[in-house]
């Protein structure tokens, strides 16, 4: 079975705080995910990363950046945390064989 | 633009009810269609998926769900739900060729025992 780590389940920061979440994959996929996952809008991709090094802006990429230094993680960062980034973040992996997303157990960050 | 409608929120069933969970998409080629669910303090997990041929596929747990191209739908069913049904069940809809997931607001489904 594909297994999706993100390191923190919960944290609680405070506004101007510099975040990093974490994510591994254990299945040796090219392509990982970040997502962002609020009540009543869905998941909405933050950024894309389809190799070591490279990424993608999703469809809401301000205020975060990204780092994939190896092919197994995928780091989300919020360089200057805000109170309007308290949501549910979510990893994600994928191999376009299988063509379904593998999820983390998502990151619940509150930002004060 | 792209864009997937779930078009119930929340639905509160009874057990042993029939469920059926709408799902809409604007797109207008060929797309992989998934129904992905997520149990209270779980990770979202794939229910079942479409990619090609018969329209009706059977997921896990005894889901169902049906590919009608001319409705652009992709219609979740169960029969009979169980309290351990309760979750928040996602449609998402992924361009062939592409890494482009597009997800459903979600619906909260609420089993009664």
């Amino acid at each position: 079975d594909v297994k999706v780590t993100q390191s923190s389940r919960y944290l609680v920061k405070r506004t101007g705080e510099k975040v990093f979440l974490e994510c591994v994959q254990d299945m040796d996929h090219e392509n990982m995910f970040w997502y962002r996952q609020d009540p009543g809008l869905g998941l909405r991709l933050i950024y894309f990363s389809y190799d070591v090094k490279m990424k993608e802006k999703g469809d809401i990429p301000e205020g975060y950046s990204v780092s994939r230094e190896k092919k197994e993680r995928f780091s989300l960062i919020l360089e200057s945390a805000s109170t309007n980034q308290t949501s549910m973040y979510l990893c994600a992996s994928w191999t376009p064989e299988l063509g379904e997303l593998f999820f983390g157990e998502g990151s619940r960050l509150t930002v004060l | 633009a792209q864009s997937v409608s779930q078009h119930n929120h929340h639905v509160i069933l009874s057990e042993a009810a029939s469920l059926e969970l709408g799902c809409n998409y604007s797109y207008g080629g060929t797309v992989n269609l998934f129904w992905y669910v997520q149990y209270p303090g779980q990770h979202l997990q794939l229910l079942l998926k479409y990619f090609s041929g018969d329209p009706l596929v059977k997921g896990i747990k005894g889901f169902e769900a049906e590919f009608i191209k001319s409705k652009f739908s992709f219609n979740l069913r169960k029969p009979s739900v169980q309290w351990s049904d309760t979750a928040e069940y996602f449609c998402a809809v992924n361009p062939h060729g592409t890494y482009k997931y597009i997800f459903g607001t979600g619906t909260r489904l609420k089993v009664l025992a």
